[in-house]
C-alpha cells in the first residue's frame, strides 16, 4: 500500500479562502515533500521539509510536520483560481532517501 | 534553462508490441527517476539512476520492463510485449545528488495499449 495517504481526496473552495490538505505516512522518513500537478502535466516541486523541522513557509504556502503523529499538512492561504490542481505529498524514507513514495493526492478546485 | 524533456508525449500501440520511452534530464543532474501514474492515482516508483548505474530497480513491475541511461544523460525505459495494464502516464524526473534535492519532472508519456 502507499506510504502516504492524503485527506481529503477532493476539496472545493471559493477564491480567497484558505485550503488545508493533510498527509499521513507509516514509516520513519528523511524528509517530506509537496508537489503540485496541473492536469496533463508533470509535477512541480513546492516545498521540502526535513524530519527535524516542524514548520516551513514559502510565499502563500505553509507546511507543518509532526513526526510523532507521522503526519504533515499543507496550507494554501488566500487561494486563487490558478491554484486549482492536484497536490501530492511524497516521503523520502531514511533508507533509500532518494526514492520518493507518493500519496494518492488531493484534487483542489478553486471556484472564482 | 531547459527542463526535463520526455518523448513521445503520447504513444498508442497494440498489445504485444515493444515500446521505448525517452527522457532527457536537466543538464548536470546526476540522479534520474522513472515513475508510473495510473489514471487518478499517485505516482508509483519504477527505477532510480545515479549516473549511469541503477542502485534501485525495486519498482520495476516485471522483467518486461527495463531501463538504461548513457552518458549520465538520456535514459530510455523499454516495455516489452506490452499488456493493457501497462497503460498509464510514465513520468521522468531528475535532480542533483543528495537527500534534500527536489525532483524536477517532465510532462510524461501517455501510453495507451489497445
Amino acid at each position: 500500500s502507499q506510504q502516504g495517504e492524503e485527506d481529503p481526496q477532493a476539496l472545493s473552495i471559493q477564491e480567497g479562502e484558505n485550503a488545508t490538505m493533510n498527509c499521513s505516512y507509516k514509516t520513519s522518513i528523511n524528509n517530506l515533500q509537496w508537489y503540485r500537478q496541473n492536469s496533463g502535466r508533470g509535477l512541480v516541486h513546492l516545498i521540502l521539509i526535513r524530519s527535524n523541522e516542524r514548520e516551513k513557509h514559502s510565499g502563500r504556502l505553509r507546511v507543518t510536520l509532526d513526526t510523532s503523529k507521522k503526519s504533515s499538512s499543507l496550507l494554501i492561504t488566500a487561494s486563487r483560481a490558478a491554484d486549482t490542481a492536484s497536490y501530492f505529498c511524497a516521503t523520502a524514507l531514511i533508507q533509500g532517501a532518494q526514492k520518493l513514495v507518493f500519496g494518492q493526492g488531493t484534487r483542489l478546485t478553486i471556484n472564482p | 534553462g531547459a527542463g526535463v524533456s520526455q518523448s513521445p508525449s503520447n504513444k498508442v500501440t497494440e498489445k504485444g508490441k515493444d515500446v521505448e520511452l525517452r527522457c532527457d534530464p536537466i543538464s548536470g543532474h546526476t540522479a534520474l527517476y522513472w515513475y508510473r501514474q495510473r489514471l487518478g492515482q499517485g505516482l508509483e516508483f519504477l527505477i532510480y539512476f545515479q549516473g549511469n548505474s541503477a542502485p534501485d530497480k525495486s519498482g520495476l513491475p516485471s522483467d518486461r520492463f527495463s531501463a538504461e541511461r548513457t552518458g549520465e544523460s538520456v535514459s530510455t525505459l523499454t516495455i516489452q510485449r506490452t499488456q493493457q495494464e501497462d497503460s498509464a502516464v510514465y513520468l521522468c524526473a531528475s535532480s542533483l545528488s543528495g537527500y534534500y534535492q527536489p525532483q524536477h519532472f517532465g510532462d510524461g508519456t501517455r501510453l495507451s495499449i489497445l
